[in-house]
C-alpha cells in the first residue's frame, strides 16, 4: 500500500531554518516530490528526488533516503511568504504512470 | 505561470445534482490527472487520462467519471452529488515521459 506521513503543523521565525520530514511506504515507488501550496491556490512544484542524497535549489533543499523511506525539505533564511502548506508526494510509475500519493501536508507558519 | 486552466473557479450545488468541471492542459502535455483535495488534507488521486483513455483510477466510485479530448483538454463529471464531495478539485497535466506535473488553480465545489 501507499502511506505518506508528515507533521501537521510547524512554526518558525523569519530568518531561521526549518526541516520538514516525510516518511513513506509505497509500492512501485519511483521518486518523491515536494510541493508548496498557499491557501486557496494550486500546489506548485519545489523538488523531485529519485536518487539518494541532498539536492539544493536556492533557499530550498530536499533529501531522500530510499532505504529508510525518508525524505525532508529544508528551508533556509525563512521569509514571511514561506508560510504555506508543504506537501510530500510519492510517485507511482507502476500501474499508473506518474500517479502521485500525497501526504496531508505540513502547515508552516513563519512569524516575524 | 503553469498554463493549466480550470473552470469554473467556484461552484455551489445541492445533493443529488450533477456537475462538470473542466481543465485545459498546458500546451503540449498529453496526460491529465484529476485530484480531490478536502479541507486540511492532501490531494487524493481520482483518475488519469492519456490518449483519451482512462489510464488508472483511485479509490473513487463510478459516479466520478471523466473525458479527455483530442486537444488534451479534460472534463471531470460527478453524478448524484453528496455532501462529502465538497472539496477543491485539481487537475494536473504532464508529459507521459516526464515526472513533473503542473497543477491548475482548482475548482472549489461546495455541495449543500
Amino acid at each position: 500500500g501507499q502511506n505518506i506521513d508528515q507533521p501537521t503543523e510547524m512554526t518558525a521565525t523569519e530568518g531561521a531554518i526549518v526541516q520538514i520530514n516525510c516518511t513513506y511506504q509505497t509500492s512501485g515507488f519511483n521518486g518523491l516530490f515536494w510541493y508548496q501550496q498557499h491557501a486557496g491556490e494550486a500546489p506548485t512544484f519545489l523538488s523531485y528526488n529519485v536518487l539518494d542524497g541532498l539536492e539544493e535549489k536556492g533557499r530550498f533543499s530536499s533529501f531522500l533516503s530510499r532505504s529508510k523511506g525518508y525524505s525532508y525539505l529544508l528551508l533556509k533564511e525563512l521569509q514571511m511568504k514561506d508560510s504555506a502548506s508543504y506537501l510530500c508526494a510519492g510517485d507511482d510509475r507502476g500501474s499508473t504512470l506518474g500517479r502521485l500519493y500525497f501526504g496531508r501536508g505540513t502547515q508552516l507558519t513563519v512569524w516575524p | 505561470e503553469t498554463g493549466v486552466t480550470q473552470s469554473p473557479t467556484h461552484l455551489i450545488k445541492t445533493r443529488g445534482q450533477q456537475v462538470t468541471l473542466r481543465c485545459s492542459s498546458q500546451s503540449g502535455h498529453n496526460t491529465v490527472s484529476w485530484y480531490q483535495q478536502a479541507l486540511g488534507q492532501g490531494p487524493q488521486f481520482i483518475f488519469q487520462y492519456y490518449r483519451e483513455e482512462e489510464n488508472g483510477r483511485g479509490n473513487f466510485p463510478p459516479r466520478f467519471s471523466g473525458l479527455q479530448f483530442p486537444n488534451y483538454s479534460s472534463e471531470l463529471n460527478v453524478n448524484a452529488l453528496e455532501l462529502d464531495d465538497s472539496a477543491l478539485y485539481l487537475c494536473a497535466s504532464s508529459l507521459v515521459e516526464e515526472d513533473e506535473q503542473f497543477f491548475g488553480p482548482g475548482t472549489r465545489l461546495t455541495v449543500l
